[in-house]
């Protein structure tokens, strides 16, 4: 399978934990992007790199989340002490420059 | 700040029927996209448009394009129970260091009746 790879795709967690989500890209993807997506909204940006360089951060992107992209591969999203309104669909997305974004599965997390 | 909306949020139509979803976006856009969402699910790509006057057809779905108004439809005829969905319409703009952002809708959710 050569589409994007989210893992785990279910997370449920207790409030105060900490998470971390993965992404893998399509191999030769030097764009990625990470997407929330809460019940009945649209999904809505979070960050972006170009190759390992993080480039955009949304207002979203508290100081207790962090986006990681070591050499340009896979990519991971860090939440720490988690809050009930953390609880969302985490979407990623991968394309090469100017073309269109492939997204995996998402993770689902739930905080309880 | 670009804003994207989409209308009707619900729509429950009886199989068989036609109808038509709107989007509307606030500022000039380089592309933009329709995507279905079923529950649990993430998103799968319908359709890109990329210039005024585009119009893109795939089996029931017909999407268009109309850049001076800022306004894309998605037409569905004919509808049938396998098109129950939510669908979300999407505004790309690009940004610094070439952020291709892309910013989507609330989305329509599609009943299809028997």
């Amino acid at each position: 399978d050569t589409g994007v790879s989210q893992n785990p795709r279910h997370k449920i967690t207790k409030r105060g934990q900490n998470v971390t989500f993965r992404c893998d890209p399509i191999s030769e993807h030097n764009r990625l992007y990470w997407y929330r997506q809460t019940l009945g909204q649209g999904p809505e940006f979070l960050t972006y790199f170009q190759n390992e360089a993080q480039l955009e951060k949304s207002r979203l992107l508290s100081d207790r989340f962090s986006a990681e992209r070591p050499k340009g591969s896979f990519s991971t999203l860090e939440i720490q002490r988690t809050e009930q309104g953390d609880s969302a669909m985490y979407l990623c997305a991968s394309s090469l420059s100017h073309y269109e974004q492939y997204f995996g599965p998402g993770t689902r997390l739930t905080v309880t | 700040e670009l804003k994207v909306e989409q209308n009707p949020l619900f729509l429950s139509m009886q199989e068989g029927k036609n109808y038509t979803i709107y989007c509307n976006y606030s500022t000039t856009s380089d592309r933009l996209y329709w995507y279905r969402q079923d529950p649990g699910k993430s998103l799968e790509s319908l359709f890109v448009l990329l210039s005024n006057g585009a119009v893109k057809q795939e089996g029931r779905l017909m999407a268009s394009l109309d850049t001076k108004a800022r306004l894309s439809t998605l037409h569905i005829t004919a509808a049938v129970h396998d098109l129950s969905a939510t669908y979300f319409c999407a505004v790309v703009k690009v940004y610094n260091f070439g952020n291709e952002k892309l910013t989507f809708g609330t989305g329509t959710r599609l009943t299809i009746i028997p």
